[in-house]
């Protein structure tokens, strides 16, 4: 299943809201969707799964929502250290089992 | 503290051959599967392959950029899971990165995801 990210680059400043888009080529199960941050030089870091679902110790200004075919990462409140790379992933249980979308570049 | 670490990336010509480790620790490595994902310099995330844990069969499955070249592998005694790599292509450079998956039902809904990663290792394929 090919995953779809937009924008390919979204330039915000600090205190802004960021909303970003992963739109997969068929309807997928939403449990099955994950968001990972990585910034340059670093692992990626999982934020959300299950489309909705905070992983542990991540702030609450990040949310996800979404089902069916489009998916929605949301930053509520931008803060310096949100600037990164953010990938949604999605698992699919047919070669290849997970796919990731291409990114978005969050700058400032 | 959970930490997986990647270990034996290098500089290998084309058609050769090396093998990445992903040692663990802070966790009990036979519960869960073990992916590895890569990412070509500039580039976004591939996924790789995993292998699944003994309870689900410790078999692995692998993508089809990789496949018949890759193997994947896991020895539990040691809390380490390896990816062989043969025949490399110069399209293999990349940073590969292992991750923990997570994998659990709550009710009818099921959940996978990759909580933690090690930092990576790159792979430089050139002659």
């Amino acid at each position: 299943i090919v995953l779809t990210q937009s924008p390919g680059t979204l330039s915000l400043s600090p205190g802004e809201r960021a909303t970003l888009s992963c739109r997969a080529g068929q309807s997928v199960s939403s449990s099955y969707i994950s968001w990972y941050q990585q910034k340059p030089g670093q692992s990626p870091r999982l934020l959300i799964y299950g489309a909705s679902n905070r992983a542990a110790g991540i702030p609450d200004r990040f949310s996800g929502s979404g089902s069916g075919t489009d998916f929605t990462l949301t930053i509520s409140r931008l803060e310096a250290e949100d600037f990164a790379v953010y990938y949604c992933q999605h698992y699919g249980g047919t070669a290849p089992l997970y796919s990731f979308g291409q990114g978005t570049k969050l700058e400032s | 503290e959970v930490q997986l670490v990647e270990s034996g990336g290098g500089l290998v010509q084309p058609g050769r051959s090396l093998t990445l480790s992903c040692t663990t620790s802070g966790f009990t490595f036979g519960d869960h599967t073990f992916n590895w994902v890569r990412q070509a310099p500039g580039k976004g995330l591939e996924w790789v392959g995993f292998i699944r844990s003994k309870g689900y069969g410790g078999t692995s499955e692998d993508a089809p950029s990789v496949r018949g070249r890759f193997t994947l592998s896991r020895d539990d005694s040691k809390g380490i899971a390896y990816l062989q790599m043969s025949s490399l292509k110069t399209d293999d450079t990349a940073v590969y990165f292992c991750a923990r998956e997570i994998r659990y039902c709550s009710g009818h809904t099921c959940y996978r995801y990759f909580d933690s990663w090690g930092p990576g290792t790159l792979v430089t394929v050139s002659s």
